[in-house]
């Protein structure tokens, strides 16, 4: 079965603190995605990595930046925490870089961070 | 630019009726994929059910079903025998073949409540 792993179930930062979320599937698969849920808006995708090193912005990337040093690992990095962030974190894999429709994106079970 | 509409913010059933939460699409790719996801309180992703447009008959798996009326762009989830832990939010999907063809596009969610 694969596996994504988020770092913690639960959060809690004060504002201006750096917060770093981490993220681990044991697929390899190539693509990893970082999305925030807030009720009545759905998920949004904050950024997404198709390759180690590679990083491209999803919708909302504003006061967000990632890192993936390796295929399996890929971090969210709030620079300067704000209550504005207070959300539901959810990290995302998928197998294939390309065109294949049908591959599904698996899911961690999701970081509640609350920003004090 | 691909969209999801799910028009239903909460839907009540009873236990052991059946279902239908709501979906429509918009895109301009040819080929595309359909996908529905269930959310429980816990706050995991659960991949649930696959439609690829090219896909000649409705997509099953087990009490789920998918209602696919490409001309109409709606990809309907059917739950036969609702159960009291289908109670979740009910996610729908798109993800397309072109530029950014990685990502999934999602819907703003359904709130399903099963009563005994």
């Amino acid at each position: 079965d694969v596996k994504v792993t988020q770092s913690s179930r639960y959060l809690v930062k004060r504002t201006g603190e750096k917060v770093f979320l981490e993220c681990v599937q044991d697929m390899d698969h190539e693509n990893m995605f970082w999305y925030r849920q807030d009720p009545g808006l759905g998920l949004r995708l904050i950024y997404f990595s198709y390759d180690v090193k590679m990083k491209e912005k999803g919708d909302i990337p504003e006061g967000y930046s990632v890192s993936r040093e390796k295929k399996e690992r890929f971090s969210l990095i709030l620079e300067s925490a704000s209550t504005n962030q207070t959300s539901m974190y959810l990290c995302a894999s998928s197998p294939n870089p390309g065109w294949r429709v049908g591959d599904t994106q698996y899911f961690g079970p999701g970081t509640r961070l609350t920003v004090l | 630019a691909q969209k999801i509409t799910q028009t239903q913010p909460g839907m009540f059933v009873q236990e052991k009726e059946a279902v239908t939460l709501d979906c429509t699409y918009d895109t301009s790719d040819p080929s595309y994929g359909l996908f529905w996801y269930k959310q429980p309180s816990s706050g995991e992703m659960i991949f649930l059910i696959y439609q690829g447009s090219y896909d000649q008959q409705n997509a099953t798996e087990g009490r789920y079903s998918l209602n696919f009326q490409k001309a109409r762009k709606s990809a309907n989830l059917v739950i036969s025998a609702s159960q009291l832990g289908d109670s979740a939010m009910y996610f729908c999907a798109m993800r397309g073949t072109q530029g950014g063809s990685e990502k999934l596009v999602f819907g703003k969610g359904t709130k399903l409540t099963v009563n005994p």
